[in-house]
Protein backbone atom coordinates (compact mmCIF):
# COMPACT_ATOMS: atom_id res chain seq x y z
CA UNK A 1 0.00 0.00 0.00
CA UNK A 2 0.92 3.58 -0.69
CA UNK A 3 2.75 4.98 2.23
CA UNK A 4 4.04 8.63 2.89
CA UNK A 5 6.65 9.23 6.33
CA UNK A 6 7.53 12.66 6.92
CA UNK A 7 10.44 13.62 8.93
CA UNK A 8 12.93 16.42 9.78
CA UNK A 9 10.86 18.42 12.25
CA UNK A 10 11.26 19.98 15.28
CA UNK A 11 12.11 23.36 16.71
CA UNK A 12 14.38 25.92 15.13
CA UNK A 13 14.83 29.07 15.65
CA UNK A 14 14.07 32.32 13.21
CA UNK A 15 17.12 32.50 10.47
CA UNK A 16 18.08 29.02 10.41
CA UNK A 17 17.58 25.95 7.95
CA UNK A 18 15.72 22.89 8.21
CA UNK A 19 15.53 20.19 5.76
CA UNK A 20 12.39 18.02 5.60
CA UNK A 21 12.29 14.45 4.46
CA UNK A 22 9.30 12.28 2.78
CA UNK A 23 10.24 8.75 2.24
CA UNK A 24 7.63 7.27 -0.26
CA UNK A 25 6.80 3.30 -0.24
CA UNK A 26 4.26 1.08 -2.24
CA UNK A 27 4.27 2.70 -5.60
CA UNK A 28 7.26 3.87 -8.70
CA UNK A 29 7.90 7.25 -7.13
CA UNK A 30 9.96 7.84 -10.20
CA UNK A 31 6.44 8.25 -12.04
CA UNK A 32 4.96 10.50 -10.27
CA UNK A 33 5.31 14.40 -8.72
CA UNK A 34 4.99 15.47 -5.80
CA UNK A 35 4.27 18.37 -3.42
CA UNK A 36 4.46 19.80 0.40
CA UNK A 37 1.12 21.76 1.85
CA UNK A 38 1.56 23.05 5.34
CA UNK A 39 -0.73 24.21 7.85
CA UNK A 40 -0.32 26.56 10.41
CA UNK A 41 -1.75 25.88 13.97
CA UNK A 42 -5.55 26.24 13.94
CA UNK A 43 -4.99 27.80 10.39
CA UNK A 44 -6.26 26.38 6.78
CA UNK A 45 -3.89 24.38 4.55
CA UNK A 46 -1.23 26.62 2.15
CA UNK A 47 0.33 24.96 -0.70
CA UNK A 48 4.03 25.29 -0.26
CA UNK A 49 5.53 23.25 -3.59
CA UNK A 50 5.32 20.81 -6.25
CA UNK A 51 8.05 18.53 -8.36
CA UNK A 52 7.86 17.08 -11.61
CA UNK A 53 7.94 12.85 -11.53
CA UNK A 54 11.58 13.36 -12.57
CA UNK A 55 12.27 16.72 -11.21
CA UNK A 56 12.57 18.81 -14.42
CA UNK A 57 10.04 21.29 -12.99
CA UNK A 58 9.47 22.98 -9.99
CA UNK A 59 7.04 25.65 -8.72
CA UNK A 60 6.21 27.61 -5.27
CA UNK A 61 4.07 29.66 -3.14
CA UNK A 62 4.86 33.30 -3.01
CA UNK A 63 5.71 33.32 0.67
CA UNK A 64 8.27 30.39 0.42
CA UNK A 65 9.81 31.60 -3.10
CA UNK A 66 13.80 32.13 -3.22
CA UNK A 67 14.01 30.37 0.32
CA UNK A 68 12.74 26.52 0.21
CA UNK A 69 14.05 24.11 -2.74
CA UNK A 70 12.40 20.90 -3.02
CA UNK A 71 14.06 18.17 -4.71
CA UNK A 72 13.69 14.32 -4.99
CA UNK A 73 16.16 11.16 -5.29
CA UNK A 74 14.39 8.51 -7.01
CA UNK A 75 16.77 6.08 -6.57
CA UNK A 76 15.72 6.61 -2.51
CA UNK A 77 12.34 7.97 -3.10
CA UNK A 78 12.09 10.18 -0.97
CA UNK A 79 11.38 13.69 -1.76
CA UNK A 80 12.76 17.23 0.13
CA UNK A 81 11.87 19.87 1.49
CA UNK A 82 15.03 22.59 1.91
CA UNK A 83 13.60 25.66 4.29
CA UNK A 84 16.02 28.75 4.19
CA UNK A 85 16.02 31.87 5.89
CA UNK A 86 13.09 30.76 8.46
CA UNK A 87 10.61 32.63 9.95
CA UNK A 88 8.08 32.18 12.67
CA UNK A 89 5.11 32.61 10.12
CA UNK A 90 6.95 28.98 8.90
CA UNK A 91 5.49 27.25 11.72
CA UNK A 92 3.15 24.52 10.78
CA UNK A 93 2.62 21.29 10.12
CA UNK A 94 4.02 19.97 6.95
CA UNK A 95 2.42 17.56 4.69
CA UNK A 96 4.12 15.96 1.57
CA UNK A 97 1.54 14.29 -0.79
CA UNK A 98 1.72 12.64 -3.60
CA UNK A 99 -0.07 13.71 -6.99
CA UNK A 100 -1.30 12.57 -9.62
CA UNK A 101 -2.17 14.31 -12.97
CA UNK A 102 -3.76 13.81 -16.61
CA UNK A 103 -7.48 15.20 -18.02
CA UNK A 104 -8.74 16.54 -14.74
CA UNK A 105 -5.90 17.98 -13.65
CA UNK A 106 -3.62 17.44 -10.91
CA UNK A 107 -4.99 15.67 -7.09
CA UNK A 108 -2.99 14.75 -4.21
CA UNK A 109 -4.57 11.39 -3.43
CA UNK A 110 -1.97 10.25 -0.84
CA UNK A 111 -1.14 12.22 2.08
CA UNK A 112 1.88 11.43 4.96
CA UNK A 113 0.69 12.29 8.59
CA UNK A 114 2.80 15.67 8.82
CA UNK A 115 5.56 17.20 10.59
CA UNK A 116 5.41 19.90 12.76
CA UNK A 117 8.13 22.52 12.31
CA UNK A 118 8.51 25.37 15.03
CA UNK A 119 10.27 28.33 14.37
CA UNK A 120 10.76 30.11 17.80
CA UNK A 121 13.72 31.47 19.46
CA UNK B 1 -2.24 33.84 -8.81
CA UNK B 2 -5.18 32.87 -8.38
CA UNK B 3 -7.52 33.90 -5.63
CA UNK B 4 -10.43 31.22 -4.11
CA UNK B 5 -13.25 32.28 -2.17
CA UNK B 6 -14.96 29.23 -0.06
CA UNK B 7 -18.45 30.60 1.42
CA UNK B 8 -19.55 30.06 4.45
CA UNK B 9 -16.47 29.53 6.68
CA UNK B 10 -18.34 27.57 9.08
CA UNK B 11 -21.66 26.05 9.61
CA UNK B 12 -23.94 23.85 11.75
CA UNK B 13 -26.10 21.11 10.41
CA UNK B 14 -27.85 18.31 11.39
CA UNK B 15 -27.68 14.51 10.66
CA UNK B 16 -29.17 14.06 7.77
CA UNK B 17 -29.42 17.44 6.58
CA UNK B 18 -28.62 18.64 2.90
CA UNK B 19 -25.06 20.86 3.29
CA UNK B 20 -23.82 23.08 0.45
CA UNK B 21 -20.33 24.55 0.36
CA UNK B 22 -19.22 26.72 -2.57
CA UNK B 23 -16.36 27.79 -3.93
CA UNK B 24 -15.43 30.75 -6.37
CA UNK B 25 -12.14 31.38 -8.27
CA UNK B 26 -10.80 34.85 -9.45
CA UNK B 27 -10.72 33.46 -13.37
CA UNK B 28 -11.60 30.55 -14.74
CA UNK B 29 -10.00 27.52 -14.70
CA UNK B 30 -12.18 25.20 -16.58
CA UNK B 31 -12.99 22.23 -13.96
CA UNK B 32 -9.30 22.01 -12.56
CA UNK B 33 -10.88 22.34 -9.29
CA UNK B 34 -10.48 19.41 -6.61
CA UNK B 35 -12.12 19.01 -2.99
CA UNK B 36 -10.45 17.69 0.09
CA UNK B 37 -12.16 16.89 3.84
CA UNK B 38 -10.00 16.75 6.55
CA UNK B 39 -10.26 16.15 10.18
CA UNK B 40 -8.55 17.45 13.60
CA UNK B 41 -5.26 15.82 14.16
CA UNK B 42 -5.47 14.24 10.75
CA UNK B 43 -4.24 14.77 7.08
CA UNK B 44 -6.51 15.68 4.34
CA UNK B 45 -8.19 13.40 1.82
CA UNK B 46 -9.26 13.87 -1.42
CA UNK B 47 -13.27 13.76 -2.16
CA UNK B 48 -14.04 15.10 -5.26
CA UNK B 49 -11.61 15.63 -8.21
CA UNK B 50 -12.05 17.64 -11.84
CA UNK B 51 -15.25 19.41 -10.66
CA UNK B 52 -17.55 16.44 -10.02
CA UNK B 53 -15.65 13.14 -9.89
CA UNK B 54 -16.24 10.89 -7.09
CA UNK B 55 -12.71 9.52 -5.68
CA UNK B 56 -12.44 5.81 -5.04
CA UNK B 57 -14.11 4.71 -2.03
CA UNK B 58 -15.88 8.27 -1.22
CA UNK B 59 -19.82 7.81 -0.31
CA UNK B 60 -21.98 8.63 -3.10
CA UNK B 61 -23.59 11.53 -0.87
CA UNK B 62 -20.62 13.52 -1.84
CA UNK B 63 -20.94 15.35 -5.33
CA UNK B 64 -19.86 18.48 -7.13
CA UNK B 65 -20.40 20.50 -9.49
CA UNK B 66 -19.16 23.67 -11.28
CA UNK B 67 -17.56 24.87 -14.16
CA UNK B 68 -15.15 28.23 -14.68
CA UNK B 69 -15.02 30.29 -11.55
CA UNK B 70 -18.19 28.55 -9.24
CA UNK B 71 -18.61 24.99 -8.14
CA UNK B 72 -20.27 23.16 -5.15
CA UNK B 73 -19.67 20.32 -2.91
CA UNK B 74 -22.82 18.82 -1.87
CA UNK B 75 -23.86 16.68 1.09
CA UNK B 76 -27.00 14.82 0.43
CA UNK B 77 -27.76 13.47 3.86
CA UNK B 78 -25.01 14.42 6.30
CA UNK B 79 -23.88 12.05 8.11
CA UNK B 80 -22.11 11.78 11.85
CA UNK B 81 -18.18 11.04 10.36
CA UNK B 82 -18.79 13.80 8.23
CA UNK B 83 -18.18 16.60 10.53
CA UNK B 84 -15.06 18.10 9.60
CA UNK B 85 -13.50 20.98 7.76
CA UNK B 86 -13.69 20.62 3.91
CA UNK B 87 -11.25 22.55 1.20
CA UNK B 88 -11.35 23.33 -2.94
CA UNK B 89 -8.02 23.63 -4.56
CA UNK B 90 -7.48 24.71 -8.16
CA UNK B 91 -4.49 22.83 -9.77
CA UNK B 92 -5.30 25.26 -13.49
CA UNK B 93 -2.33 27.22 -12.62
CA UNK B 94 0.17 27.49 -10.30
CA UNK B 95 0.85 28.27 -7.03
CA UNK B 96 -2.36 25.68 -6.93
CA UNK B 97 -4.53 27.42 -4.12
CA UNK B 98 -6.35 26.54 -1.54
CA UNK B 99 -10.04 27.84 -0.45
CA UNK B 100 -9.68 28.89 3.36
CA UNK B 101 -12.25 25.96 4.29
CA UNK B 102 -15.51 24.87 6.08
CA UNK B 103 -16.25 23.78 9.17
CA UNK B 104 -19.05 21.96 9.61
CA UNK B 105 -20.43 21.34 12.92
CA UNK B 106 -22.75 19.50 14.61
CA UNK B 107 -25.97 21.58 15.40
Amino acid sequence: QVQLVESGGGVVQPGRSLRLSCAASGFTFSTYGMQWVRQAPGKGLEWVAVIWYDGANKYYADSVKGRFTISRDNSKNTVYLQMNSLRAEDTAVYYCARYNSGWYGALADYWGQGTLVTVSS
Amino acid sequence: DIQMTQSPSSLSASVGDRVTITCRTSQSITNYLNWYQQKPGKAPELLIFAASNLQSGVPSRFSGSGSGTDFTLTISSLQPEDFATYYCQQTYSTPWTFGQGTRVEIK
